[in-house]
């Protein structure tokens, strides 16, 4: 959508850090999610974080977020080529809003 | 079943054709919603049902579209006289309640090609 924006392709070395950078227009979202997707596959959540947080970490995952910026980035330590997928950053923008607003996804490689 | 299931998982068409898309949610699972998710893109809203009502059907792309979910379970997604712009993959997802936050868990879609 046009209020998510991604960045399209990420190319990384396995074992290596990866960077997935996503910038949203509207200050009032209220959560911010990452979801991957793999060929064939639904859609799988990944993590979340609300717009009160500015850091979320979950075993290899570490979610920064920038309110002021509205920019919203998810780390992925030591990617494996079990990351490779589309990664897709989305927001909900209230309390009681369950509409998400997806971006139009990074594709992440992971080469050995 | 343990997840979202959606049936078929492809449908071709030919233009004029009239399309059923059927969403099975996981059972005890209140919200349903439905996305259109375009070559290239992310996904985009269609609709909300909490229960049997349609709470939110702004996403709609016109009156073509039409979704059902008349015992507040399964769903049927519905188009009329198919254009070839609405190829796509039609995702369901559900959820426990309809918070934000509350996740929302995806079937593996629908890919339909109008020819």
């Amino acid at each position: 959508g046009e209020d998510v924006e991604q960045s399209l392709f990420l190319s990384v070395r396995e074992g290596d850090s990866s960077v997935i950078n996503c910038t949203y227009t509207d200050s009032s979202s209220t959560y911010l999610y990452w979801y991957k997707q793999e060929p064939g596959a639904g859609l799988q959540l990944l993590t979340y974080i609300f717009s009160n947080m500015d850091m979320k970490q979950d075993q290899r995952l570490t979610v920064l977020l920038n309110k002021k910026d509205k920019h919203l980035s998810l780390r992925i330590a030591d990617t494996q080529t079990g990351d490779s997928a589309i990664y897709f950053c989305a927001e909900s923008k209230g309390s009681n809003d369950y509409k998400l607003s997806f971006g139009a996804g990074t594709t992440v490689t992971v080469r050995a | 079943g343990a997840g979202v299931s959606q049936t078929p998982s492809n449908k071709v068409t030919e233009k004029g054709k009239y399309v059923e898309l059927r969403c099975d949610p996981i059972s005890g699972h209140t919200a349903l919603y439905w996305y259109r998710q375009s070559l290239g893109q992310g996904p985009e809203f269609l609709i909300y049902f909490q229960g049997t009502g349609a709470a939110d059907d702004s996403g709609l792309p016109n009156d073509r579209f039409f979704a059902v979910r008349p015992e507040g379970s399964v769903s049927t997604l519905k188009i009329q006289r198919t254009e070839r712009g609405d190829s796509a993959v039609y995702l369901c997802a559900s959820s426990p309640s309809r918070a934000s936050g509350s996740e929302q868990f995806f079937g593996p879609g629908t890919r339909l090609t109008v020819l």
